[in-house]
């Protein structure tokens, strides 16, 4: 079946505009989770959603990060006012069941670069 | 107390030969150790977990050995093939509530044919 999609696959764009990063996550899983792959961080937990709420937003690095998901499903990532150190690829994942050993699907990431 | 150190950074073993990429975490509440490899482009995918009442885990050429009391875990790698060139990532996480996965910083293999 379809895996984790995510796009765009690639996004360059201006310091200070917002982007939009979109996650359509496997059909039927419950628990979606951003993560933010760096070469000075590797990869680091963003925030974690079960059905449509976010009961885990610990690793947002600043308010100008936001998250949200509807209808269990699509999930998107906004990223507001965007700074140089937000250049990194942004991997979304999923899994059946919220558990902490649900196998964790991830799909191929949105590579951000800002110029 | 949440770092996962991992070592090598970059591993290069000859077709055939064994792999071995080490892992050391600190804080003793998780209980979930799963590694992950990656290709180039791509996200990373889930390759063997273990938890850590066992101390060993085989699946096909992959075996992880966890000691509880050393704090450490590794992935062995048996029979070698250019197909695992890859970046393997050791990560660790409570089972209890959400998986929010600390990675290691990754290791980059290479096996030469």
């Amino acid at each position: 079946g379809a895996g984790v999609s995510q796009s765009p696959s690639n996004k360059v764009t201006e310091k200070g505009k917002d982007v939009e990063l979109r996650c359509d996550p496997i059909s039927g899983h419950t628990a979606l989770y951003w993560y933010r792959q760096s070469l000075g961080q590797g990869l680091e937990f963003l925030i974690y959603f079960q059905g449509n709420s976010a009961p885990d937003k610990s690793g947002l690095p600043s308010d100008r990060f936001s998250a949200e998901r509807t209808g269990g499903s699509v999930s998107t990532l906004t990223i507001q006012r965007t700074q140089q150190e937000d250049s990194a690829v942004y991997l979304c994942a999923s899994s059946l069941v919220g558990a902490g050993n649900s196998p964790l699907h991830f799909g191929n990431g949105t590579r951000l670069t800002v110029t | 107390q949440q770092q996962v150190k991992q070592s090598p950074q970059s591993l290069i073993v000859q077709k055939g030969g064994i792999s071995i990429i080490n892992c050391a975490y600190e804080n003793t509440a998780f209980d979930y150790f799963p590694w992950y490899q990656q290709f180039p482009g791509k996200g990373p995918a889930l390759l063997i977990a273990i938890r850590p009442d066992v101390s060993e885990k085989k699946e096909g050429r992959f075996t992880i050995s966890f000691n509880k009391s050393a704090k450490q875990f590794s992935l062995h790698i048996m029979d070698s093939q250019p197909g695992d060139s890859a970046t393997y990532f050791c990560a660790a996480s409570k089972i209890q509530g959400a998986q929010k996965l600390v990675f290691g910083q990754g290791t980059r293999l290479t096996i030469n044919p």
